[in-house]
């Protein structure tokens, strides 16, 4: 597509439910990233794909947090057992190695309640 | 390890006046990129700004411009001729190697919060 997408775009949620956040990223771009950003704060990351493995997963939470990529495209980020600290809106970025440029998602704003 | 430091958490500039944002930077590997980007309320990231690690000369992107300096580890955007339209978050960011090879990390600075007054 012309850009990354990520859906859905807002979500909310009852504490201890599951959600599956996903993103589709820039045909093409072999790197995929999913990054966190809570109300007023900066990105912190989470996950990085290139293709479908996951060079460093080092910035997932706990163990609640997964993610997957599929055939080198969609990437689902899924979060169990939600919590009330997991509230904030979840980035993803796709870019073409040697990675030089970003593009990033509208973002899915999660509200746990 | 890799790290940003944006020390400004919110900056004032009148509108037609230049402003600097301050970014510091951390790592141990020679091989990098900076890079700068906003964010208005809307919530979208634009990109605004690269500069690489072996680059010359400093990055400028119309009013955008990077005042690179390597020993001291700083990668400063200076906006000129700042506009109403400006006023946003501003996100410093830098892309190092992890492991080795070809993977790679961006990580970001809490970012500074520019407010362009009339």
């Amino acid at each position: 597509g012309a850009g990354v997408s990520q859906s859905p775009s807002n979500k909310v949620t009852e504490k201890g439910k599951d959600v599956e956040l996903r993103c589709d990223p820039i045909s093409g771009h072999t790197a995929l990233y999913w990054y966190r950003q809570s109300l007023g704060q900066g990105l912190e990351f989470l996950i990085y794909f290139q293709g479908n493995s996951a060079p460093d997963k080092s910035g997932l939470p706990s163990d609640r947090f997964s993610a997957e990529r599929t055939g080198g495209s969609v990437s689902t980020l899924t979060i169990q057992r939600t919590q009330q600290e997991d509230s904030a809106v979840y980035l993803c970025a796709s870019s073409l190695p040697p990675d030089r440029g970003y593009t990033f998602g509208s973002g899915t704003r999660l509200t746990v309640v | 390890a890799q790290k940003i430091t944006q020390t400004q958490p919110g900056m004032f500039v009148q509108e037609k006046e230049a402003v600097t944002l301050d970014c510091t930077y951390d790592t141990s590997d020679p091989s990098y990129g900076l890079f700068w980007y906003k964010q208005p309320s809307s919530g979208e990231m634009i990109f605004l700004i690269y500069q690489g690690s072996y680059d010359q000369q400093n990055a400028t992107e119309g009013r955008y411009s990077l005042n690179f300096q390597k020993a001291r580890k700083s990668a400063n955007l200076v906006i000129s001729a700042s506009q109403l339209g400006d006023s946003a978050m501003y996100f410093c960011a830098m892309r190092a190697p992890v492991g080795g090879g070809s993977n790679y990390k961006l990580t970001f600075g809490k970012g500074t919060l520019l407010t362009v007054n009339p």
